[in-house]
């Protein structure tokens, strides 16, 4: 059965850093998605992505994030400079219909110190 | 603004006593609503998909009904296994909004 998947499972980086988290979604769905849990919390929208370019964004997604699909599969977040206040578990998704139920990976746990 | 509430937050029941989450919601025209399970550390695993009032839904133990302001996750004769966080989520335009959870333990 086609699943999402993510890497790194677990991330350690110190507060200003750059990180890359990657995500390969199911290959035939068309809409990609980034959500966030900190720990304890619910799990928060960040970004969709459909076509190429990024159809909504959260107030968290601020400048220092932004997203990519560079080829037919990977879709990445990038967190330009690390804050402590990043530190949670971020899960991608992919759905084939904008409507549809969506599909999560098993989260990349960042952990910034 | 569209919100999610789940009740109860913590849930503990003996294998095979049935019974019932609550999926409260405030939506400007629901898109649909979808319960996941959660377990500890690991992604929300996709249930159902309800989208329009008196539909439901069923998959082994779980049932899933909605009607114009609140979904129920009924479960059935629950074994240990079913013991995870189960979580409730509306569409809206673009992205999903979860609720909280409903943290579930099921004990033998």
């Amino acid at each position: 059965e086609p699943e999402v998947t993510q890497t790194p499972s677990h991330q350690v980086t110190q507060m200003g850093q750059e990180v890359i988290l990657r995500c390969v979604p199911i290959s035939n769905h068309l809409y990609f998605y980034w959500y966030r849990q900190i720990l304890g919390q619910k799990v928060e929208f960040l970004v969709s992505f459909y076509n190429n370019e990024i159809s909504e964004k959260s107030e968290i997604f601020d400048d220092q994030f932004s997203v990519e699909r560079p080829d037919g599969s990977n879709f990445t977040l990038k967190i330009r400079s690390t804050k402590l206040e990043d530190s949670a578990m971020y899960f991608c998704a992919s759905t084939l219909q904008g409507r549809g139920e969506q599909y999560f990976g098993p989260g990349t746990r960042l952990t910034v110190t | 603004e569209d919100q999610v509430t789940q009740s109860p937050e913590a849930l503990r029941l003996q294998e095979g006593e049935s019974s019932s989450l609550n999926c409260s919601y405030t939506v400007s025209g629901l898109r649909g609503l979808f319960w996941y399970r959660q377990d500890p550390g690991k992604g929300p695993e996709f249930l159902f998909t309800l989208y329009s009032a008196g539909e439901e839904k069923e998959k082994e133990r779980l049932k899933a009904t909605l009607t114009k302001k609140e979904s129920f996750l009924h479960i059935t004769a629950p074994k240990p296994e079913d013991s995870a966080t189960y979580l409730c989520a509306v569409y809206n335009t673009d992205k999903l909004i979860f609720g909280t959870g409903t943290r579930l333990q099921v004990f033998p």
